[in-house]
C-alpha cells in the first residue's frame, strides 16, 4: 500500500540556518504530495503541493520538488525564522477515492 | 467563509462515558474525514464520508467507534465506552472534491482527554 516516511526530529536551527526536512513515499501510479504545517495548539495548514514528476510546490519561502526518480518531496528551506518552529508533515495522495497519508511529521525548533 | 469547524476544542470524559465530536466542513465541501493524533505518532486516518454514506472506514477501531455524515448536520465522530488510550487529538479535514491533487481544509480540532 501507499505509505509516507519522513525524517525524525527534532531538527533544531539557528535562526537564518538553511533547512532540509526528508521525505520519501511508496506509492502506486501517480500520487500528489503535499507538505503540511502544525503550529502549537492548531490544526494542519496546507503548506505547499506538486501534482506530478518534476512540479516543484513553493509557499512563503519554503520549496520542494517532486523527484519520482528518487520518490522524494525533501522540503527546504534557505533561512529559517522563529516563527517557522512548528510541526511539518509530509503527505501522499493516491487514486481518487483514496484519503490522504501523512508521516510521522518532523519537530522543527528554531532559536535567535 | 468559514472554514472547518470543530466542536468542542477541548472534551474530558471519564472511563465508560460516550464522546461526541462534531465537524462541520467548509461550505462546499461534500467530503469529511477523520484522523487521530497521537504522541509521537503522528497523523492516522480513521474514515473517510461524504453526505449519507461512509465510503472508507478502513482505520476505524472495530469496536466502540462509529462516523456518520447525514444529510442535514455536522459529521459526528462517536466513541462509546471511552478508555484512557482514546486520549488524542481528532481532527476533522474537509475538500471540495475527491481528485488526486485537492488537498484538504483542517479543522482546528478537538482534544479529548480520558480520566
Amino acid at each position: 500500500g501507499n505509505s509516507v516516511t519522513q525524517m525524525e526530529g527534532p531538527v533544531t536551527l539557528s535562526e537564518e540556518a538553511f533547512l532540509t526536512i526528508n521525505c520519501t513515499y511508496t506509492a502506486t501510479g501517480y500520487p500528489s504530495l503535499f507538505w503540511y504545517v502544525q503550529y502549537p495548539g492548531e490544526g494542519l495548514q496546507l503548506l505547499l503541493k506538486a501534482t506530478k514528476a518534476d512540479d516543484k510546490g513553493s509557499n512563503k519561502g519554503f520549496e520542494a520538488t517532486y523527484r519520482k526518480e528518487t520518490t522524494s518531496f525533501h522540503l527546504e528551506k534557505g533561512s529559517v525564522q522563529v516563527s517557522d518552529s512548528a510541526v511539518y508533515f509530509c503527505a501522499l495522495k493516491g487514486q481518487a477515492g483514496t484519503a490522504l497519508i501523512f508521516g510521522k511529521g518532523t519537530t522543527l525548533s528554531v532559536s535567535s | 467563509n468559514a472554514g472547518v469547524m470543530q466542536n468542542p476544542r477541548h472534551l474530558v470524559r471519564r472511563r465508560g462515558q460516550e464522546a461526541r465530536l462534531r465537524c462541520s466542513p467548509m461550505k462546499g465541501h461534500s467530503h469529511v474525514y477523520w484522523y487521530r493524533q497521537l504522541p509521537e505518532e503522528g497523523l492516522k486516518f480513521m474514515v473517510y464520508l461524504q453526505k449519507e454514506n461512509i465510503i472508507d472506514e478502513s482505520g476505524m477501531p472495530k469496536e466502540r467507534f462509529s462516523a456518520e455524515f447525514p444529510k442535514e448536520g455536522p459529521s459526528i465522530l462517536r466513541i462509546q465506552q471511552v478508555v484512557r488510550g482514546d486520549s488524542a487529538a481528532y481532527f476533522c479535514a474537509s475538500s471540495q472534491a475527491t481528485e488526486t491533487n485537492y488537498g484538504y481544509t483542517f479543522g482546528s480540532g478537538t482534544r479529548l482527554t480520558v480520566v
